[in-house]
């Protein structure tokens, strides 16, 4: 059964620009989640979509920082005009429900390094 | 406010040996508890959770931990370590009627000699 993938593995870019991460979750997993790790460094939350609406965004640092989730299916995470403190490795996960009790199911990631 | 603390960085183990990855939290109300352990250029992946009922919880590869309510932790424990194990081990926590986001610690770094 196919996990949760992530593109692109790999994302070097330079500052001022946009990007976009897509983000692939697991086949009827309604719960979707953003994350950002830094290196060395637990990952930190994001976003968190249920079905196609977010319903918790609280995570983001601010207003270059956005997502979507049109479909109830995948998402993607974007971030305009990219800064050097934006580099980090973006983690999506999803479960099946977002009760508490649900384990996250999380992809590999997207290092994003902004130049 | 929610935290977890990984207060180790690195734990060095010889193989055979028994392992402890320490976790400690401070929330309101009983958490929900997980591990996760991520391997280079991979996923976090789910190791084992506490929600309720026994303190002491397995999980995948043999790994276990016990939930100490009154010391407020949530270590990870297996009793013959392998080499294999050496990772990065994340402990994580979510707030009761707050499900929207798990809480992680720093990471500690398992290393396994043989």
């Amino acid at each position: 059964g196919a996990g949760v993938s992530q593109t692109p593995s790999n994302k070097v870019t330079e500052k001022g620009k946009y990007v976009e991460l897509r983000c692939d979750p697991i086949s009827g997993h309604t719960a979707l989640y953003w994350y950002r790790q830094s290196l060395g460094q637990g990952p930190e939350f994001l976003i968190y979509f249920q079905g196609t609406g977010a319903a918790d965004d609280s995570g983001l640092p601010n207003d270059r920082f956005f997502a979507v989730r049109p479909e109830g299916s995948v998402s993607t995470l974007k971030i305009q005009r990219t800064e050097r403190g934006d580099s980090a490795v973006y983690l999506c996960a999803s479960s099946r429900t977002s009760g508490g009790g649900n384990e996250q199911f999380f992809g590999p990631g997207t290092r994003l390094t902004v130049l | 406010a929610q935290s977890v603390a990984q207060p180790e960085d690195q734990v060095n183990v010889a193989e055979g040996n028994p392992l402890t990855v320490k976790c400690t939290y401070s929330v309101s109300g009983n958490p929900y508890l997980f591990w996760y352990v991520q391997y280079p250029n991979r996923g976090l992946q789910f190791l084992l959770k506490y929600i309720t009922g026994d303190n002491l919880v397995k999980g995948s590869y043999g790994f276990e931990a016990e939930f100490n309510k009154s010391q407020t932790s949530f270590h990870l424990k297996k009793p013959s370590a392998l080499v294999s194990d050496s990772a990065l081990y994340f402990c994580a926590v979510r707030e009761p009627g707050n499900f929207n986001k798990f809480y992680f610690g720093s990471g500690t770094k398992l290393n396994v000699k043989p």
